[in-house]
């Protein structure tokens, strides 16, 4: 298995502009999250999904943020418009009840 | 709610020291209790895990015991080297909570030759 997939590793974009992060989770995993993470503010678990519905979007910073699971093998979240404080590392993770979290390599967001 | 505390960092170790890093946790019922590691660059990777009291987990040379009698879930390691320069999140998954995770801050380690 290839793990859990982001995309892109990196991106930079101007303030502003929207911004779509894409994840793949393991195939079979019913738990899919999404976390951020700053230096400020360390690891923040923004939402997660169970079978593709969404359970938790209490960290979810405000309206300019949405993520969507249309499928068990692939999520987006997306900022719109985004501004500099979202600059980031955002992960996704996707896990199966009593087995521990595999999270992706993250993606790296500069907002300038 | 749950709740994990860590102990503050940065740690600074020589290679082949004795590394500890604390971990208390709060939670309602009987839950199963994590390490996972952050390499630079890199994303969280699971290190050790612990499902009850009294149970041991361990990997890479890294241990740690699960003591529901003091809420803890220490990590150590006998003798560090440079490699196990990372950040360490201790965590909890509640029997109710599903699969969901509670994260401590995190310890940054930083191991010198």
């Amino acid at each position: 298995d290839a793990g859990v997939i982001q995309s892109p590793r990196h991106e930079v974009t101007e303030m502003g502009q929207e911004v779509t992060l894409r994840c793949k989770p393991i195939s079979g995993h019913d738990y899919l999250f999404w976390y951020r993470q700053t230096m400020m503010r360390g690891l923040e678990l923004l939402i997660y999904f169970n079978n593709n519905v969404p359970i938790d979007d209490s960290g979810m910073p405000e309206d300019r943020f949405s993520a969507k699971m249309p499928n068990a093998s692939f999520s987006t979240l997306k900022i719109q418009p985004s501004e500099p404080r979202d600059s980031a590392v955002y992960f996704c993770a996707s896990s199966f009840v009593g087995v521990g979290y595999t999270f992706g390599s993250g993606t790296r967001l500069t907002v300038v | 709610g749950n709740s994990v505390t860590q102990m503050e960092g940065p740690v600074t170790l020589s290679e082949e020291a004795f590394l500890t890093i604390n971990c208390t946790y709060t939670a309602t019922g009987y839950p199963s209790l994590f390490w996972y590691v952050q390499y630079p660059g890199e994303g969280l990777q699971l290190l050790l895990k612990a499902t009850k009291a009294d149970d041991k987990g361990s990997n890479k040379g890294f241990e740690a015991t699960y003591r529901k009698e003091t809420t803890s879930f220490h990590l150590e390691k006998g003798s560090v080297q440079v490699s196990d320069s990372a950040v360490y999140f201790c965590a909890l998954r509640e029997e109710t909570s599903g699969s969901r995770l509670t994260f401590g801050e995190g310890t940054q380690l930083t191991v010198n030759p």
